[in-house]
């Protein structure tokens, strides 16, 4: 089944404690992105990486971290999160070559941060 | 990255009830997509629209693109629960064709 995983789908931390979410997916893909939905502020992007190695900046990257060493992983990272940061995140796949059909969404994962 | 303003932030209609949310933006979009998202769900997507003034249809759900291509909306027609969720347009970036910014979503109320 095609599909983006993200694990966690909930995390409870404390602040500083640096954390990972994973992401994967098994379409292909060559692009991949990071957003954080907030009440009232719809999806917001946090990085996007266009393929292996190539990553960038959206609109909300303050205290996060990605990288993209393969083409199905793209993990996010908080070095040292903050309770701002407590969220629910999204990561979002698509573009198999040229063609976008929209973008695969995972189950998300619910950060909270104490 | 490009903004797109989404009205209304929330929608509560009676069952049978038609609904549209509009998407709306100062400059001219090189296509739009819609997304929907149930309660404690993700995004799914539904639909792209990338020609002036196109329209289409998905069973009661009706997606329309300007002919300016500065708006979009989507209707339902007769909402069942089931249409129960959060609407979200989403453009691409003009300076990055592969980059979306959403909207901020529409959250519909489907009152039994």
């Amino acid at each position: 089944e095609a599909q983006v995983t993200q694990n966690p789908r909930y995390l409870i931390t404390v602040t500083g404690k640096k954390l990972t979410v994973t992401c994967s997916q098994n379409m292909n893909h060559e692009y991949m992105s990071w957003y954080r939905q907030d009440p009232g502020l719809g999806l917001r992007q946090i990085y996007y990486s266009m393929n292996v190695e190539v990553t960038d900046k959206g609109d909300v990257p303050e205290g996060y971290k990605v990288s993209r060493k393969e083409k199905r992983n793209f993990p996010l990272i908080l070095e040292s999160p903050s309770p701002n940061q407590t969220s629910l995140y999204f990561c979002a796949s698509g573009y198999r070559g040229d063609v976008f059909y929209g973008y695969t969404f995972g189950s998300g994962t619910r950060l909270t941060v104490v | 990255g490009q903004q797109v303003m989404q009205i209304p932030q929330y929608q509560h209609v009676q069952e049978g009830e038609d609904f549209t949310t509009y998407c709306n933006s100062s400059t001219t979009l090189s296509n739009i997509q819609w997304y929907k998202q149930r309660p404690g769900g993700h995004p799914v997507f539904l639909i792209q629209l990338v020609k002036s003034g196109e329209v289409k249809k998905q069973k009661r759900l009706t997606f329309q693109f300007g002919e300016a291509k500065k708006n979009s909306s989507l209707h339902i027609t007769a909402t069942q629960t089931t249409d129960v969720g959060t609407y979200f347009c989403a453009v691409r970036d003009s300076g990055s064709a592969r980059q979306l910014t959403f909207g901020s979503g529409t959250q519909l109320t489907v009152l039994p």
